[in-house]
């Protein structure tokens, strides 16, 4: 069976841009949250979606929104971006908010 | 928010020794998870450990939910044991998963 997937890999943004990740969770999993890991720290809570409704947030500005759409797959969309917003940005799938979580490979963003 | 503490922060171990490594947190959580981070930057399930005691092979893990932390033990390391290795826990109330800062195990020939 797949696991969860990503794309892309990598992405290479300047300063002010806008840019769009993608999700796919495991089969039969509803649940997908976002986090961002930036060098030398653990992974930080973006979102959580389930059956398409934001269950969970982080501390993270507005510029940062995600969706979930009828198959349970997902976005997260950042906008003006800054250069501290380049880091690792992993997704993860569960069957339910609070169970056991399978991460994707994730995708790096480097802004410049 | 909870507060989720890993020590030690680096571990250096000669091939055969083995290890325990200690996640605390700051308040009641409803699930607790092991993870290994390989180099390049995939996350790998060990454990989901919300209470007791699990074992996987070399590696164990026990944790202590009224006592608020986690240990995760690895036996007879091995150099690909070499890694990040990251606990994390979900608190249902809040609607949110909080990392620790992780543990650098480096294991030498």
């Amino acid at each position: 069976d797949a696991g969860v997937t990503q794309s892309p890999t990598h992405l290479i943004k300047t300063r002010g841009q806008h840019v769009t990740l993608r999700c796919s969770p495991i089969s039969g999993h509803k649940s997908v949250s976002w986090y961002q890991q930036v060098l030398g720290q653990g992974p930080q809570f973006i979102f959580q979606y389930y059956e398409k409704e934001e269950r969970g947030r982080g501390n993270f500005p507005d510029r940062f929104s995600a969706r979930q759409f009828p198959n349970y797959s997902s976005e997260l969309n950042v906008n003006a971006l800054l250069l501290g917003d380049s880091a690792l940005y992993l997704c993860a799938s569960s069957l339910n908010p609070g169970t056991e979580q399978f991460f994707g490979p994730g995708t790096r963003l480097t802004v410049l | 928010g909870i507060q989720v503490e890993q020590s030690p922060p680096d571990l250096i171990l000669q091939e055969g020794a083995n290890s325990t490594l200690r996640c605390n947190f700051s308040d009641s959580v409803n699930n607790l998870q092991w993870f290994h981070q390989n180099p390049w930057g995939q996350l790998i399930n060990l454990f989901y450990i919300p209470s007791g005691t699990k074992q996987n092979g070399r590696l164990s893990a026990t944790t202590v939910a009224t006592e608020r932390y986690s240990l995760l033990y690895i036996s007879s390391s091995q150099t690909t044991d070499s890694g990040v290795y990251f606990c994390a826990v979900w608190v249902m109330r809040a609607g949110k998963s909080t990392f620790g800062d992780g543990t650098t195990l480096t294991v030498k020939p």
